[in-house]
């Protein structure tokens, strides 16, 4: 069972800042929160992950409420070619298995 | 960072026939992969966990006669789809975990099966 709620699309326009939303209000302290994306009949693709503290990389930066129950990623200057799936997963630490929840269709408007 | 291949990328077959699908760790070695099956518009589902040198560890609901895995080496897992019938048609895609350490779990690039 996915741990996590994302909202199934979200428009965002070129050049613009893209903030994708997650739940994951049961989330115990030893899960991280971990970030992939799925462009269209491709594999998935790791975009960043954090446990509690923010955490930024040359694709995305990852807020992490202090409660830990929701968080958000942020594409920066969002481009045509991050039209992709987002999923946001629930891991617990030491545990290779990724399951999917349905993610959030980005739409980047020209 | 490293790269898991699939091949073939896409194969067509005749209904009844078996289709194997080869993922491979190409510069790192991988004692774990995973299989998943995704279909059109719909989330990517785990179907097993193929470990090097044991049995594979199938998801509730997988039939193990039906989608044989095998992982005979530490860079190779295969699936084999036994039988195949028209509603098995869908993308496979394999990923492993990467360096010891790492944290990031990397996806080959997906096999797209269809069953004529």
């Amino acid at each position: 069972d996915a741990k996590t709620t994302q909202p199934p699309s979200m428009d965002c326009a070129e050049g613009r800042a893209a903030n994708l939303p997650c739940n994951h209000s049961t989330i115990s302290g030893n899960e991280y929160v971990y970030w992939y994306r799925q462009i269209h009949s491709q594999g998935p693709q790791y975009i960043i992950h954090g446990l509690k503290n923010n955490e930024t990389n040359e694709m995305a930066s990852l807020i992490i409420t202090e409660d830990r129950k929701s968080s958000t990623l942020i594409l920066p200057h969002a481009t045509l070619r991050d039209t992709a799936v987002y999923y946001c997963i629930v891991v617990f630490s030491g545990d290779d298995k990724i399951i999917f929840g349905k993610g959030t269709r980005l739409h980047i408007l020209p | 960072g490293a790269v898991v291949s699939q091949h073939p990328s896409w194969v067509i077959c005749k209904s009844g026939t078996s289709v194997k699908i080869e993922c491979r760790s190409l510069d790192f070695q991988a004692t774990t992969m995973f299989w998943y099956r995704q279909f059109p518009k719909q989330s990517l589902m785990l179907m097993a966990t193929s470990n090097e040198g044991s049995k594979a560890t199938y998801e509730q609901g997988v039939e193990k006669d039906k989608f044989l895995i095998n992982h005979a080496s530490l860079t190779l897992s295969t699936l084999t789809v036994t039988s195949a019938h028209p509603e098995d048609s869908s993308f496979y895609i394999c990923s492993a975990p990467g360096l010891a350490g790492g944290d990031e779990q990397f996806f080959g690039p997906g096999t797209r099966l269809t069953v004529l």
